[in-house]
């Protein structure tokens, strides 16, 4: 079945450092969405990007979707101690599908 | 706007017994309806997914089932809970392609 892959799943960086995490689809994707969820806490709709190298960003949150569609990237410039949580992507097959998560990737930031 | 509530907001369960979990949206009509189950440090696993009033698609075969009797009413049950059922569930809502989720319920089966 169609997969979203999110390696690693762990990741600890120091106060002020940039982190970058990657996400690919075993297939193109419609559309691949952002999720952050803090510990304890639901998971937060960040972002959507559709089309194909489409770039957005969120203060210190750049959001990059692939020119194949099938990987995204997530870039924060430097982390704060608010950034800490965990970060998924996600994506349908076609519009009116579920969505497939990656297994998400916990960010812990040392300060 | 829209709100999503669930409860109850945690659940100690013994092992065996049923469970009847609730999720109700606010502010929308004929949403996208979604029950996920996350165990402890681990990822969303979709369990069920509505379109509509008495659509359900299950998306693992499991002890749990799920019902929409209401158009922004989405419940999830089990006629006896197993231990591999205690986790963190989410109910989420979808007007297109985005997910909101609501505040989760925490069960603990013993």
């Amino acid at each position: 079945g169609q997969q979203v892959m999110q390696i690693p799943q762990y990741q600890h960086v120091q106060e002020g450092e940039d982190f970058t995490r990657y996400c690919n689809s075993s297939t193109t994707l419609s559309n691949t969405q952002w999720y952050k969820q803090r510990p304890g806490g639901h998971p937060v709709f960040l972002i959507q990007l559709v089309k194909s190298g489409e770039v957005k960003k969120q203060k210190r949150l750049t959001f990059q979707f692939g020119e194949a569609k099938k990987n995204s990237s997530l870039h924060i410039t430097a982390t704060q101690t608010t950034d800490v949580g965990t970060y998924f992507c996600a994506g349908p097959l076609s519009g009116n599908t579920p969505l497939v998560f990656g297994k998400g990737t916990r960010l812990s930031v040392i300060a | 706007s829209q709100t999503i509530h669930q409860w109850p907001a945690t659940l100690v369960q013994p092992v065996g017994s049923p469970l009847s979990l609730e999720c109700t949206v606010e502010g929308t009509s004929n949403p996208n309806l979604y029950w996920y189950r996350q165990a402890a440090g681990r990822g969303l696993q979709l369990l069920f997914y509505s379109v509509g009033i008495g659509q359900i698609s299950s998306e693992v075969p499991q002890n749990l089932s799920a019902s929409r009797p209401q158009d922004r009413q989405f419940i999830l049950s089990s006629k006896k809970l197993l231990l591999s059922d205690s986790g963190f569930y989410l109910c989420a809502w979808s007007p297109q392609y985005e997910q909101y989720f609501g505040p989760g319920t925490r069960l603990t089966v013993t």
